[in-house]
């Protein structure tokens, strides 16, 4: 099983500010199998990154990610309010089908 | 456009049973794997299970496995978890999801969850 390990737990940072999240794996992954989402309170996650670097519909062009092999990354280059949230990277993969890391919270400082 | 619309949530006793639903439009379901993802109180995602388009293959995190049943009716646009034996660590918000069309490798369309509650 591929164990997802998100880093750091909580990122405080003020509007306008960047953001880098890191997300590594316990094995290698594809980037055609990594994603990411943000979850807002009390909302259902949204897909932000799909194939490790591909925007998803909708998603404005301050989020990017990168990365490859055990080590990706999500940056938010100039935060706005909405930001402020949960994101979980993802992989797909086989037993379990799917995983998610534990999460980062991005809170206001 | 896409819409999930989870229902069957609420309170259960250890050990009883309970099913969710799960209602789609704004897409044609049975081309599209579906999967049903929790979310404990204050906790992270976990994925529990996924059912093919056809509905011929399913796959069950070990958590759930012999004790949930997913399964969906394409003639009806509904995906379905059948949750038995339930567990107090089986408390959380369930949501449906959409896998994407290309690959099935993420999951591009949620519903809004339905809380089920397991307790005395």
């Amino acid at each position: 099983e591929i164990v997802l390990t998100q880093s750091p737990g909580t990122l405080s940072l003020s509007p306008g500010e960047r953001a880098t999240l890191s997300c590594r794996a316990s094995q290698s992954v594809s980037s055609s199998y990594l994603a990411w989402y943000r979850q807002k309170p009390g909302q259902a996650p949204r897909l932000l990154i799909y194939r490790a670097s591909s925007r998803a519909t909708g998603i404005p062009d301050r989020f990017s990610g990168s990365g490859s092999g055990t080590d990706f990354t999500l940056t938010i280059s100039r935060l706005e309010p909405e930001d402020f949230a949960v994101y979980y990277c993802q992989q797909y993969g086989s037993s379990p089908m799917y995983t998610f890391g534990q999460g980062t919270k991005l809170e206001i400082k | 456009q896409v819409q999930l619309v989870e229902s069957g949530g609420g309170l259960v006793k250890p050990g009883g049973s309970l099913r969710l639903s799960c209602a789609v439009s704004g897409f044609t379901f049975s081309d599209y794997y579906m999967s049903w993802i929790r979310q404990a109180p204050g906790k992270g995602l976990e994925w529990i299970s996924c059912i093919t388009s056809s509905g011929d293959t399913i796959y069950y995190a070990d958590s759930v496995k012999g004790r949930f049943i997913i399964s969906r009716d394409n003639t009806r646009n509904s995906l379905y978890l059948q949750m038995n034996s339930l567990r107090a660590d089986d408390t959380a918000v369930y949501y449906c999801a959409r896998a994407d069309y290309y690959g099935s490798v993420n999951f591009d369309s949620w519903g809004q969850g339905t809380l089920v509650t397991v307790s005395s």
